[in-house]
């Protein structure tokens, strides 16, 4: 069955320091979206991508972060000066669309971040 | 502002049959999606209500009224593979074709006794 695929598993960095995560979405998938879950909390939108664009983000989602898909695979997240509180498990997730609608968002494995 | 309020914790015995509620106060509403999460792991799709009334899947059903801004998960024949948490999930906006994320509530631990 085909699956959303994250690199790396674990990221330690330090504060101030940028990181990229990537993310291989589902082949067929047409939108993209990242989510992040700090320790013991709920799962929190980060942004969606359609058709090479930004769809929608949330207030998380300032200047630091950016998204891009280099190319036909690969999904990416980069924060460009990391702080403490970034600290949590980032997920991708894609989402196919169907006529009718297809409402189930497939989510990876995660990336656990680690800012010191 | 927006809220999704879920019970923290739910405990029930194997075999058993459990509800998990969800009441929401949200900008806009375009369903509401169930997801589990087991410790560690990656949230993972279980159930979409759009429209109010009961869809089923298996031992999993959700249920769906718009007028009371409410939900709930239902799990039968419990399983200790089950012990997990369950996110309730709003869609708020429909900018057409679903590129809209998600609101999640803060979840419902789910413990399973033998």
């Amino acid at each position: 069955e085909p699956e959303v695929t994250q690199t790396p598993s674990h990221q330690v960095t330090q504060m101030g320091q940028e990181v990229i995560l990537h993310c291989v979405p589902i082949s067929n998938h047409l939108y993209f979206y990242w989510y992040r879950q700090i320790l013991g909390q709920k799962v929190e939108f980060l942004v969606s991508f359609y058709n090479n664009e930004i769809s929608e983000k949330s207030e998380i989602f300032d200047d630091q972060f950016s998204v891009e898909r280099p190319d036909g695979s690969n999904f990416t997240l980069k924060i460009r000066s990391t702080k403490l509180e970034d600290s949590a498990m980032y997920f991708c997730a894609s989402r196919q669309t169907l006529a009718g609608g297809q409402e189930t968002q497939y989510f990876g494995p995660g990336t656990r971040l680690l800012v010191l | 502002g927006q809220s999704l309020e879920q019970p923290s914790e739910v405990t029930a015995v194997e075999g058993a049959i459990v509800q998990i509620n969800c009441t929401y106060q949200t900008s806009g509403f375009y369903g509401l999606s169930w997801y589990q999460q087991h410790d560690g792991g990656a949230p993972t799709f279980l159930s979409y209500n759009a429209l109010d009334g009961l869809e089923e899947t298996g031992r999993f059903s959700s249920f769906l009224s718009r007028s009371d801004s409410y939900g709930y998960l239902l799990l039968q024949e419990l399983q200790m593979k089950d012990s997990a948490s369950y996110f309730c999930a709003v869609r708020m906006r429909d900018s057409g074709g679903g590129a809209d994320g998600l609101t999640f509530g803060k979840g419902t631990h789910l413990i399973i006794q033998p």
